[in-house]
């Protein structure tokens, strides 16, 4: 079983709608990491989180430790926010390394 | 904004080869790291680096993997004998403080073919 599971693999919405994007782990962790990967492959950190909430722009990023769960939410989305949501953790007994989920795949239609 | 930057872009090589990946992580942080993407999977942690020695590594970096920072700027991974199965997309990252504090920045990454 993975330590990082992400759901759903895929998602496609429509422009202006909102999005939910969730992220379940089974280990303990000292922090928690929504990325975003483009098509063209570069990876770009959106937040890191240990507890609550960050908001940044039109995404908002939730963690309840107790219950092992994350999610990402993006309002009003738009066609440029298509790409690939990856969910990693640093898991407590492991260092510095991510773990990461399989990813999320995101589709916008205009 | 400050960015981490890989080169080449992409490097293709015969089995059997040696490649070096290089990348020159922002200039304050103090913590370094190589990822690779095998194509259609999941990202896979390869190695930490701090104070000029490796912190972590994981089951996947055996022994035809190294690496070093030569000059005090370049982070450099070298692949002794490629594989076939070595071909994925190098990523490498780096981050001012290491686990739980900051976020990490990913350079555009290197892509690998070994035929």
């Amino acid at each position: 079983k993975n330590e990082v599971e992400q759901s759903p693999q895929n998602l496609t919405a429509q422009e202006g709608e909102f999005i939910t994007i969730n992220c379940s782990y089974s280990v303990g962790i000292s922090a928690l990491h929504w990325l975003q990967q483009h098509p063209g492959g570069g990876i770009v950190s959106l937040f890191m989180l240990s507890s609550g909430k960050k908001k940044h722009g039109r995404l908002i990023a939730t963690i309840n430790i107790q219950e092992k769960h994350s999610s990402l939410h993006i309002t009003a989305s738009h066609p440029r926010d298509s790409a690939v949501y990856i969910c990693a953790v640093e898991v407590e007994t492991s260092g510095s390394r991510l773990t990461f989920g399989e990813g999320t795949q995101l589709t916008v239609n205009p | 904004e400050p960015e981490v930057t890989q080169t080449p872009s992409h490097q293709v090589t015969q089995m059997g080869q040696e490649v070096i990946l290089r990348c020159v992580p922002i200039s304050n942080h103090l913590y370094f790291y190589w990822y690779r993407q095998i194509l259609g999977q999941k990202v896979e942690f390869l190695v930490s680096f701090y104070n000029n020695e490796i912190s972590e590594k994981s089951e996947i970096f055996d022994d035809q993997f190294s690496v070093e920072r030569p000059d005090g700027s370049n982070f450099t991974l070298k692949i002794r004998s490629t594989k076939l199965e070595d071909s994925a997309m190098y990523f490498c990252a780096s981050n001012v403080w290491g686990s739980g504090a900051n976020v990490l920045t990913f350079g555009a990454g290197s892509r690998l073919t070994v035929l």
